[in-house]
């Protein structure tokens, strides 16, 4: 069956970085586009970053656009999300999901949680 | 962007009942590439319908959704205890490929017991 379980979320201080991991199974993961997509109580669900399948075509939601970088590892079934130069507003649970290219998001990972806090 | 509007906030309901939620975008969704998830407390969101009405794998029927262009409705034809949640609106009509606002949430619609 389909999975996706991300690590890497924690408790960093304003301006830190942080990298999120998201290991997939269960599915052919270089067929697929994937995205993050956080959500905060606050803002809800935002939709933050886009990757094609073969990791050649990127794309940020222009909140994190130039501070955010996704990345992907198909030889290890992977995604990934680098998260620099973070602001108290970016704190949220971050969720991998699999497509967002004129499809929806059919599988959510179970969220990793990112706690910005001097 | 668009712009997707979701009411009512809340709604108080019982098991049994019927209960349609509406989502209003803000401009036309292009293809009606409009899903509904669900999320419940602790959980990711799940996805219910695609493309305004098709049921996702393993979603039960009393789950239908309709709609075209601006306005679309999820019901729920017959509630039952896991049906309260808080449910979503999405809106995929244009790639994220080229456009930084391409893919939008609505605010959610929470049912309550």
């Amino acid at each position: 069956q389909v999975q996706l379980v991300e690590s890497g979320g924690g408790l960093v201080k304003p301006g830190e970085s942080l990298r999120l991991s998201c290991a997939a199974s269960g599915f052919t993961f270089s067929d697929y586009h994937m995205s993050w997509i956080r959500q905060t109580p606050g803002k809800g669900l935002e939709w933050i970053s886009f990757i094609a399948p073969g990791g050649n075509f990127m794309n940020y939601a222009d909140s994190v656009k130039g501070r955010f970088t996704i990345s992907r590892d198909n030889a290890r079934n992977s995604l990934y999300l680098q998260l620099n130069s973070l602001r108290a507003d970016d704190a949220a649970v971050y969720y991998c999901a699999r497509e967002g290219n004129y499809k929806p998001f059919d599988f959510w990972g179970q969220g990793a949680l990112v706690t910005v806090s001097s | 962007e668009i712009v997707l509007t979701q009411s009512p906030g809340t709604l108080s309901l019982s098991p049994g009942e019927r209960v349609t939620l509406s989502c209003r975008a803000s401009q036309s969704v292009s293809y009606n590439y409009l899903a509904w998830y669900q999320q419940k407390v602790g959980q990711a969101p799940r996805l219910l319908l695609s493309g305004a009405s098709t049921r996702a794998t393993g979603i039960p029927d009393r789950f239908s959704g309709s709609g075209s262009g601006t306005e679309f409705t999820l019901t729920i034809s017959r509630l039952e205890p896991e049906d309260f949640a808080v449910y979503y609106c999405q809106q995929y009509g244009t790639s994220p490929l080229y456009d930084s606002s391409a893919l939008t949430f609505g605010g959610g619609t929470k049912l309550e017991l």
